[in-house]
């Protein structure tokens, strides 16, 4: 597609139950990261990818949390037994990590999740 | 302290100018970015500066980055209420080019 694509854009989930979040990037961006972004906060870093492979995921808050990417294309980020704290805006970019002009990051709409 | 930083709060009248200030810690800064995030949206790039630069404009929009200070900022002119939303700066390292680092928002609220 044209764009970062995520999906569910919003998903309600019980405390305790499972949730995997999907980033489809742009065609052809080989990095790729995820972001959560609480109420009223920054974006805080979680996981990046080149490629397939996770050379950093020190943002990831605890084991809970887990991601995965297939085919250096679509993401999954699960989040297992969640919580209510991991309520917040998922938000996944992508980018290409050739130093040319500008490299910027390319931001989906975000997956807005709630915990109750 | 965090890498990059922001106040949270700006607010400023219909037709003034507004001034966004960041500021990061890391020397190796190469690229210093602008993203705006409306309500309910994801981030939009706004511009972008490279660090061998001290200043960018791009219409309404103007860049300055004091390198040695390690302050960026971005300036407004002639604020709309459509301008009315949260501002990031980000920043890429010359040594870990893959990660971005944002700074926690500004949020602008423009009154008519």
């Amino acid at each position: 597609g044209a764009g970062v694509s995520q999906s569910p854009s919003n998903k309600v989930t019980e405390k305790g139950k499972d949730v995997e979040l999907r980033c489809d990037p742009i065609s052809g961006h080989t990095a790729l990261y995820w972001y959560r972004q609480s109420l009223g906060q920054g974006l805080e870093f979680l996981i990046y990818f080149q490629g397939n492979s996770a050379p950093d995921k020190s943002g990831l808050p605890s084991d809970r949390f887990s991601a995965e990417r297939t085919g250096g294309s679509v993401s999954t980020l699960t989040i297992q037994r969640t919580q209510q704290e991991d309520s917040a805006v998922y938000l996944c970019a992508s980018s290409t990590t050739r130093v040319t002009r500008g490299t910027e990051a390319f931001f989906g709409q975000g997956t807005r999740l709630t915990v109750v | 302290g965090e890498d990059v930083e922001q106040s949270l709060f700006l607010s400023v009248r219909e037709g003034d100018s507004s001034v966004i200030n960041c500021t990061y810690t890391d020397s190796s800064s190469t690229y210093l970015y602008w993203y705006k995030q409306e309500p309910g949206a994801g981030l939009q790039l706004l511009t972008y500066i490279f660090s061998n630069m001290d200043m960018k404009q791009d219409q309404r929009l103007t860049v300055l980055l004091n390198k040695k200070d390690k302050h960026l900022s971005l300036r407004i002119a002639d604020t709309q209420t459509g301008d009315s939303a949260i501002y990031f700066c980000a920043e890429r390292r010359l040594y870990n080019f893959n990660k971005f680092y944002f700074g926690s928002g500004t949020k602008l609220n423009v009154k008519p």
